[in-house]
């Protein structure tokens, strides 16, 4: 099956620090891979998405994701993070109907 | 604004007890899904079902059940409760069969004591 890793658990960083979030999947075919993201309280949000065609792909509030396939990666890239982007960010792997996640990385961002 | 709706935001609950966890949806999704989320094990993959009537097993489904009779609605079912099925439980729901972009519910908190 499908899966993916997700290298750090827990990232501090302080404000206007740049950001890159490390996700590696485990499959060499055709893939679909996602992040989301969990703010404190609410419900888990997507942030980007990749099926194909160019490998940067761009999401919502700054967020940048980069598919290198000979790396069997997804990283997530943030030029300069704001104190709202303290959240828990997930990776995705689509393997079937459902998505198979990576274990999270705990985002702390301090003033 | 579309939606994914679960029943409860908290639920405690007695060891045994039968279990129902509800969501539903008002997208037309075909595909629906149950996750738990456990600090340091990410979401993990309970049922899922492409139709009505349909269930597919994911990576953890002992110790639970699930039911869709009618499109916009997926049940969780936990046949007799224990302690290690506390967890916060997510339900998602998708358009196409490629799972594209799932809609997520705000989740339900139990706690089985």
């Amino acid at each position: 099956a499908q899966s993916v890793s997700q290298h750090n658990h827990h990232v501090i960083l302080s404000e206007a620090a740049s950001l890159e979030l490390g996700c590696n999947y485990s499959y060499g075919g055709t893939v679909n891979l996602f992040w989301y993201v969990q703010y404190p309280g609410q419900h888990l949000q997507l942030l980007l998405k990749y099926f194909s065609g160019d490998p940067l792909v761009k999401g919502i509030k700054g967020f940048e994701a980069e598919f290198i396939k000979s790396k069997f990666s997804f990283n997530l890239r943030k030029p300069s993070v704001q104190w709202s982007d303290t959240a828990e960010y997930f990776c995705a792997v689509r393997g079937g109907y459902a998505l198979n996640f990576g274990k999270g990385t705990s985002l702390l961002v301090t003033p | 604004d579309v939606k994914v709706t679960q029943s409860s935001r908290y639920l405690v609950k007695r060891t045994g007890e039968k279990v129902f966890l509800e969501c539903v949806q008002d997208m037309d999704h075909e595909n629906m899904f149950w996750y738990r989320q456990d600090p340091g094990l990410g979401l993990r993959l309970i049922y899922f079902s492409y139709d009505v009537k349909m269930k597919e097993k994911g990576d953890i489904p002992e110790g639970y059940s699930v039911s869709r009779e009618k499109k916009e609605r997926f049940s969780l079912i936990l046949e007799s409760a224990s302690t290690n099925q506390t967890s916060m439980y997510l339900c998602a729901s998708s358009l196409s069969r490629e799972g594209r972009g799932y809609t997520f519910g705000s989740g339900t908190r139990l706690t089985v004591v």
